[in-house]
């Protein structure tokens, strides 16, 4: 069974301030990575997709890297700003699964 | 260029009472995924499908709860004799094929058991 830890819970940081957020998965046979942005009370929105592949994706000021042999995946947020406040999922796909399991997630607060 | 979309977005019953809840994928997509989203908890997978069959149903619980995706229609994740341990955000994702595995998620109903 596939466990996703996501650290820490909850994050709150000064505009302009670089996030960096920790995602670690027990099973290295994934398939794919992804990082989801969750608004309150709205659906995910994908950010970045990592196959197993590759070691990173960059989209903007989204920077995901994976390192699978150790299981983590870490997404950098640049210059963070009060419009990033959101919930951070990361979601793991096995090898020879095709369901998503995903993290508890990062809240984070970026105070203007 | 629609998204995954999902109605209700909201939805009230009373214990005992049906839910159903409607997902019609992103067009061209032929595979739907239903995820459960307990209050305080992370997404848990539910069910697989594509066209007018279940592929893999091994998170949904195994009394009241049923899917299905039709050959014309969107998908239907139907909730018999509701309780209040139901109420939950409930997500449907789709992907266009089985080598494409990115999965696009629609914004959610959220049931509310009274």
């Amino acid at each position: 069974k596939q466990e996703v830890t996501q650290i820490p819970a909850a994050l709150s940081v000064p505009e302009g301030e670089n996030l960096v957020l920790n995602c670690s998965f027990t099973d290295s046979a994934i398939y794919n990575l992804q990082w989801f942005r969750q608004d309150p009370g709205k659906g995910l929105t994908s950010l970045l997709l990592i196959q197993s592949s590759q070691r990173e994706q960059t989209s903007g000021r989204l920077n995901a890297s994976l390192d699978k042999s150790s299981g983590r995946s870490t997404l950098y947020i640049a210059a963070s700003q009060p419009g990033d406040s959101a919930t951070y999922l990361c979601a793991v796909e096995r090898s020879n699964d095709y369901k998503l399991s995903f993290g508890a997630g990062t809240t984070v607060t970026v105070r203007a | 260029n629609a998204g995954v979309m999902q109605n209700p977005r909201h939805l009230v019953r009373r214990r005992g009472q049906e839910a159903r809840l409607r997902c019609s994928p992103v067009k061209g997509h032929s595979h739907v995924y239903w995820y459960r989203q307990l209050p305080e908890e992370g997404l848990k997978f539910m069910v697989y499908l594509q066209k007018e069959n279940i592929i893999d149903e091994s998170g949904m619980p195994k009394e009241r709860f049923s899917a299905e995706f039709p050959k014309e229609g969107p998908s239907i994740l139907r909730i018999q004799q509701v309780v209040r341990g139901d109420s939950a955000a409930y997500f449907c994702a789709s992907s266009p094929r089985a080598d494409s595995r990115e999965q696009y998620f629609g914004p959610g109903t959220r049931l509310t058991v009274t």
